[in-house]
């Protein structure tokens, strides 16, 4: 099975921030890595598929790179309705897996 | 507009069964794979099941095969997961959700529209 490993677990950074979220897959999965954002008793979001797509109707400022093993998801300016936990998941081969998640909280 | 509605869950002891409900509306739901995905009280998210568009392919996490059974009934526009022997570990929010473009559960793209999820407790 595929593992999806995500770092940092937390962090905490301000309106404005730029923040960068690192995700590596334990084998090679092209392009076939997805983001989602999380609020609190909320579902999660598709922000980001296939590596760099973003999904209709999110911001701008949220952008994906990366192929292989090696990804990054990152908000160019942080905003407060962006405090939420991130998620990656591959698609490139069942079973899917998640990585941990990457709290983002209010510095 | 696409909607996701879950139902099915609730309390059970363990070794008991629970059967999730998903029903769609808003899109051709025969053309599309579907998931569902569960999350532990205070953990990520767990991929569970997934199933392609006709219904033909079905996969599941190693957590649960074996277990669980994921079924469609695109006449009925529903998705299903049947889980049986429960234990302690499935008590989780469960959501399913359609895959954004694709017949198959892996592959391009993500998961697009998600329910609001059905809370599943086993405990004794």
């Amino acid at each position: 099975d595929i593992q999806v490993t995500q770092s940092p677990s937390s962090l905490s950074a301000s309106v404005g921030d730029r923040v960068t979220i690192t995700c590596r897959a334990t084998q090679r999965i092209s392009i076939y890595l997805n983001w989602y954002q999380q609020k609190p008793g909320k579902a999660p979001n598709l922000l980001i598929y296939d590596a760099s797509s973003l999904q209709s109707g999110v911001p701008s400022r949220f952008s994906g790179s990366g192929s292989g093993t090696d990804f990054t998801l990152t908000i160019s300016s942080l905003q407060p309705e962006d405090f939420a936990t991130y998620y990656c998941q591959q698609s490139y081969s069942s079973p899917l897996t998640f990585g941990g998640g990457t709290r983002v909280e209010i510095k | 507009e696409v909607q996701l509605l879950e139902s099915g869950g609730g309390l059970v002891q363990p070794g008991g069964s629970l059967r999730l409900s998903c029903a769609v509306s808003g899109f051709t739901f025969s053309s599309y794979a579907m998931n569902w995905v569960r999350q532990a009280p205070g953990k990520g998210l767990e991929w569970v099941s997934g199933i392609s568009d006709s219904g033909g392919a079905k996969y599941y996490a190693d957590s649960v095969k074996g277990r669980f059974t994921i079924s469609r009934d695109n006449s009925k526009n529903t998705l299903y997961l049947q889980m049986n022997s429960l234990r302690g570990e499935d008590t989780a929010v469960y959501y399913c959700a359609k895959k954004t473009v694709g017949k198959t559960v892996a592959g391009t793209s993500g998961m697009d529209v998600w329910g609001q999820g059905t809370t599943a407790t086993v405990s004794s």
